[in-house]
């Protein structure tokens, strides 16, 4: 199994600017997560899907961000327009299901830096 | 408001030293704490406990669980500089699919 897979690995961009996060969870896992890290605030959720439906964005800081999922095995995170505050790294996870015991797969991370 | 809780936030360490890591935790319908290890890449996963009492031991790390005082322990014996890393202790709770709630983590840094 290939495991998460995110892209791009590293993304410098200049303020104002649209930044896309792409992730393919691993095949078979009902639900995708998308957190961000950085060293004030740890790790925190933004948004999660399930199915392909997104359940809870509640961890979305604001309107510049938005997250898709079209289908089982493809989900996209966008910034617009970019600040410098949102240098961060990007994890997407996934689980297969609510019985697999919070088991989760991280993606190797989207570092973003925001100039 | 959930919340996990580690301390210390960073610790520094000399190889061969022991080194104990916390992890509080206030949250509802607990299911599961998880310890993870991340270097420079993604979190890779290290235990999951559900069970008061019963360690979990693998290698030289080890951790258990007290449910009723809210907290884990993580513990490494022996240091070696491979070990230097965050640490993350993360809560899962019943909910279906619910996402894990992470601490702040623990950087520990072991030096030769």
């Amino acid at each position: 199994d290939a495991g998460v897979i995110q892209s791009p690995r590293h993304e410098v961009t200049e303020m104002g600017q649209e930044v896309t996060l792409r992730c393919k969870p691993i095949s078979g896992h009902d639900y995708l997560f998308w957190y961000r890290q950085t060293m004030m605030r740890g790790l925190e959720l933004l948004i999660y899907f399930n199915n392909n439906v997104p359940i809870d964005d509640s961890g979305m800081p604001e309107d510049r961000f938005s997250a898709k999922m079209p289908n089982a095995s493809f989900s996209t995170l966008k910034i617009q327009p970019s600040e410098p505050r949102d240098s961060a790294v990007y994890f997407c996870a996934s689980i297969r299901d609510r019985i697999s015991g919070n088991t989760i797969y991280f993606g190797e991370g989207s570092w973003l830096t925001v100039v | 408001e959930d919340k996990v809780v580690q301390s210390p936030l960073s610790l520094v360490v000399h190889e061969g030293d022991t080194v104990t890591l916390n992890c509080s935790y206030e949250v509802t319908n607990f299911r599961s704490l998880l310890w993870y290890k991340q270097e420079k890449k993604a979190p890779t996963f290290l235990f999951m406990l559900t069970s008061s009492g019963i360690e979990k031991k693998s290698g030289r790390l080890s951790s258990i669980l007290d449910k009723k005082e809210l907290f884990s322990i993580l513990n490494i014996t022996a240091t070696q500089t491979g070990d230097s890393a965050i640490y993350l202790c993360a809560v899962g709770r019943h909910q279906a699919g619910t996402a894990l709630i992470f601490g702040k983590g623990t950087t520990l840094s072991v030096s030769s």
